[in-house]
């Protein structure tokens, strides 16, 4: 099945500084989305995009789907960006979602 | 906007008891799911629902079950619960085709002691 890789593990960041978050993915998709999960455990959706770029605020993605990856830019980060960050893909002929293992980040006042 | 509600954000239960984690979504998407995530072991998928009656196992389905008799509810059973299914649960839901967006519950917190 797919993998996917996300990188850093973990990011620690002074507030106001930038970030950018990777997701490798090892086979071709059809889906892929980028979530927020929230102190509480929530699952915050933050883009749906299997290629292109979007900008939503502070925050962008933009996926290369022929070279199978996507990055999750956070600028002028705030604490309350702090949490982890999902990558999830999925492929044609199945209903699985893959995850990746996340990005754990921490914004420091 | 979707809205996919889950009945319990917190849960206290004995080992041994029957459990029900419910799942309702609002926006008439053919696709539900149940993850449990744990620490050091991201998500992992429990059972899924294609229609409504229609189940599949997912990676971790022992010790579960799952009904879904409305299109709009899916239901998580622990039939006996175990401290190993001390766990945080999460519902999903999306439209029918596998090009579509995942939303998710709140998550339910079950403590098994």
């Amino acid at each position: 099945g797919i993998q996917v890789e996300q990188s850093p593990p973990d990011l620690i960041l002074q507030e106001g500084a930038n970030s950018t978050l990777r997701c490798n993915f090892s086979d071709s998709v059809n889906n892929l989305q980028w979530f927020h999960q929230n102190p509480w455990g929530q699952l915050i959706n933050l883009f749906y995009i299997p290629s292109g770029t979007k900008q939503n605020g502070r925050l962008s993605a933009t996926t290369v789907a022929t070279e199978r990856y996507s990055l999750l830019y956070i600028s002028s980060s705030q604490t309350t960006d702090s949490g982890v960050y999902f990558c999830a893909v999925g492929n044609t002929g199945g209903f699985k979602t893959i995850f990746g293992a996340g990005t754990r980040l921490f914004v420091k006042a | 906007d979707v809205k996919v509600t889950q009945s319990s954000r917190y849960l206290v239960k004995r080992t041994g008891e029957k459990v029900f984690l419910e799942c309702v979504q609002d926006m008439d998407h053919e696709n539900m799911f149940w993850y449990r995530q744990d620490p050091g072991l991201g998500l992992r998928l429990i059972y899924f629902s294609y229609d409504v009656k229609m189940k599949e196992k997912g990676d971790i389905p022992e010790g579960y079950s799952v009904s879904r008799e409305k299109k709009e509810r899916f239901s998580l059973i622990l039939e006996s619960a175990s401290t190993t299914q001390t766990s945080m649960y999460l519902c999903a839901s999306r439209t029918s085709a596998n090009t579509g967006e995942l939303f998710f519950g709140e998550g339910s917190r079950l403590t098994v002691l």
